[in-house]
């Protein structure tokens, strides 16, 4: 069965610095992975996505990820961090293997940025 | 616009009573699904549907209900059985195929007393 790890539950980095959030996967087969974002009392929004395309996958509001077979991780980036950018982030691994119906999510990163 | 609409965003329910959390898309997409979010826990899986008239029970079934009578509503039940129903509730939708990518409503926030 496959599963996700975010290292961090909690992240704070200054406005204008880099944000790094972890993510390691575990997976049978070669898996698709996930970034989500989510406001307070909001649903989950869907930041980027790896498909077994290109392996520097660039998303919505400035954010990438990288995937790394050898170190199963598909950590986020974003060179520069906004005020707006302050919410909670959901790492999720889809399974190819069981045709992609379910996702397994992390237990999210909560991102501060201080002023 | 495309999208998932849950409603009401906010519930309030006394202990003991069954409630129904509404999950309506026009997306057209086959899969629906209901997890449940507490704080610190992520996101765990209540029911999935893959189509119309069937579903499956996720990794936290227990005192929950579902049925998918028409493609575009799969709504939730929190029954009496449910020993700890305050929480959030998001409803998902997938299509068919693909890349596994679900797309989220805006959440129904339950509080039992």
């Amino acid at each position: 069965a496959q599963s996700v790890t975010q290292l961090g539950s909690h992240v704070s980095v200054s406005e204008g610095a880099l944000v790094l959030l972890r993510c390691n996967y575990s997976s049978s087969v070669p898996p698709y992975l996930f970034w989500y974002v989510q406001y307070p009392n909001q649903g989950l929004q869907l930041l980027l996505k790896y498909t077994s395309a290109a392996t520097l996958v660039k998303g919505i509001n400035g954010f990438e990820a990288e995937f790394k077979k050898s170190e199963t991780s598909f950590h986020l980036t974003k060179p520069s961090a906004h005020m707006s950018d302050a919410a909670e982030y959901f790492c999720a691994v889809s399974d190819q293997g069981f045709g992609n119906e379910k996702l397994t999510f992390g237990t999210g990163t909560r991102l501060t940025i201080i002023p | 616009d495309g999208g998932i609409t849950q409603s009401p965003k906010y519930l309030f329910r006394k202990e003991g009573q069954n409630v129904t959390l509404s999950c309506e898309q026009n997306l057209n997409h086959d899969a629906m699904y209901w997890y449940r979010q507490d704080p610190g826990q992520g996101l765990r899986l209540i029911y999935y549907s893959q189509i119309v008239n069937d579903f499956q029970k996720g990794d936290i079934a227990e005192g929950y209900s579902v049925s998918r009578e028409k493609k575009e509503s799969f709504p939730l039940t929190v029954t009496s059985a449910q020993k700890n129903p305050t929480a959030f509730y998001l409803c998902a939708s997938r299509t068919g195929g693909g890349t596994g990518e679900q797309y989220f409503g805006p959440g129904t926030r339950l509080t039992v007393t």
